[in-house]
């Protein structure tokens, strides 16, 4: 295994345009977590799956942005009519959950979005 | 939500020196997990830790629960340690990792 995958690493939109991102966990993790991190900053949580649900979003993540997983396997993070203020880089973290434990939390290399 | 703080936000090294990085938080935690973030963005998961004392390698780390706290030590320096240190904490109640405000490294030669 290869590690978390994300794709593109880097994305330059116009602002109003769509973009969507891939994220390709590790195949023996059952969580999946979407952060964003502005310079400066460390990562802000956005949402995560457990599987293939959904199971909690932050109140960052406005109705511009959608994330899906199906099938419990790839994820994506969709962002609609961007706004400058969605430049970020996109960070997508896996994780095998165990009770209350939290193992191998692997973050992948992230996706630099800028809105111009 | 929880507060998560780090000290000291920025601490430069003379190669081979030792460092304690700390973090403090506000409540009860159900998760501790050190990261590392390289200069070039990649941030890299140290420790686990959300109770007791870890090593590895050059590194270790401690965490009182009790007492709201977690220490990174950092033995015999090198420049490849330089880099954003952060500390993430989950709470009972939640399932998403609340990330402190990072120690920022620099390790000279």
């Amino acid at each position: 295994d290869t590690g978390v995958s994300q794709n593109p690493r880097h994305k330059i939109t116009k602002r109003g345009q769509n973009v969507t991102f891939r994220c390709d966990p590790i195949s023996e993790h059952n969580r999946l977590y979407w952060y964003r991190q502005t310079l400066g900053q460390g990562p802000e949580f956005l949402t995560y799956f457990q599987n293939e649900a959904q199971l909690e979003k932050s109140r960052l993540l406005s109705d511009r942005f959608s994330a899906e997983r199906p099938k419990g396997s790839f994820s994506t993070l969709e962002i609609q009519r961007t706004e400058q203020g969605d430049s970020a880089m996109y960070l997508c973290a896996s994780s095998f959950r165990v009770g209350q434990g939290d193992y191998g939390y692997t973050f992948g290399s992230g996706t630099r979005l800028t809105v111009v | 939500g929880i507060q998560v703080e780090q000290s000291p936000p920025d601490l430069i090294l003379q190669e081979g020196a030792n460092s304690t990085l700390r973090c403090n938080f506000s409540d009860s935690v159900n998760n501790l997990q050190w990261f590392h973030q390289n200069p070039w963005g990649q941030l890299i998961n140290l420790f686990y830790i959300p109770s007791g004392t870890k090593q590895n390698g050059r590194l270790s780390a401690t965490t009182v629960a009790t007492e709201r706290y977690s220490l990174l030590y950092i033995s015999s320096s090198q420049t490849t340690d330089s880099g954003v240190y952060f500390c993430a904490v989950e709470v009972w109640t939640g399932n998403q990792f609340y990330f402190g405000t990072g120690t920022s490294l620099t390790v000279i030669p």
